[in-house]
């Protein structure tokens, strides 16, 4: 167990909805990051956010949007849902920012889009 | 821009066989460089990593070396294990951004 929390696990949506996922750093980290993770994308990063405030941000759609909450939780948000938007969606955690330091993944929210 | 190659995209080895992984990134990657393992179904974990301070790193049967002039990393499995079996990521950092290579999928036959 990383300690990172994801919720929920599981989620089968219909095209042109919204979802948000949810995820819980690791006690004393930080840093959250969202990736995305498709058979044929690998691992894409989505977007990090250091204490709150955006730190770096990757190849997300503007149909996804991003926050990290003052208890340092965050939530990814995916709107106007697409069947190419299906795909398994982790949260990694980490104590400080900058490179070097390690990231845990939690261990992901499985998204359908049907 | 920022980009990971990673090679081969499958490597099947017998049991006891060594592996090998190898990565290369574009240019201004800053100095740290991890490998994560996922086995299927189941989260990227850490298995080393190294920085471009030092050219070699191991830790029992799992080495990772670094040639930063050359721009390429590499993973090394030696005596491999059928529990070795899984998708192998290399990665590199860009200030904040960890950007990973597209995986390496080992299968170790008993």
């Amino acid at each position: 167990d990383s300690g990172v929390t994801q919720t929920p696990k599981h989620l089968i949506t219909a095209t042109g909805q919204r979802v948000t996922l949810r995820c819980s750093p690791r006690s004393g980290d930080l840093s959250v990051y969202w990736y995305q993770q498709s058979l044929d994308q690998g691992l894409q990063f989505l977007i990090q956010y250091y204490n709150g405030e955006e730190r770096a941000k990757g190849n997300i759609l503007e149909r996804f949007s991003a926050q990290q909450f003052p208890d340092l939780h965050s939530e990814l948000n995916l709107s106007s849902l697409e069947l190419g938007d299906s795909a398994l969606y982790f949260c990694a955690s980490s104590e400080g920012q900058g490179p070097g330091n390690t990231i845990y993944f939690g261990e992901g929210s499985w998204l359908t889009v049907v | 821009g920022e980009n990971v190659e990673q090679h081969p995209s499958t490597l099947s080895v017998q049991e006891g066989d060594s592996a090998v992984i190898k990565c290369t990134y574009s240019d201004s990657a800053s100095n740290y460089f991890p490998w994560y393992k996922q086995e299927l179904g189941k989260r990227p974990q850490l298995i080393i990593d190294i920085r471009s301070n030092v050219g070699e790193k191991k830790d029992q049967r799992i080495a990772v070396t670094l040639n930063k002039t050359a721009k390429h990393f590499s993973l090394h499995i030696t005596e491999t294990q059928p529990e070795d079996s899984a998708v192998y990521f290399c990665a590199a950092s860009w200030g904040n951004k960890l950007v990973f290579g597209a995986g390496t999928i080992l299968r170790v036959k008993s």
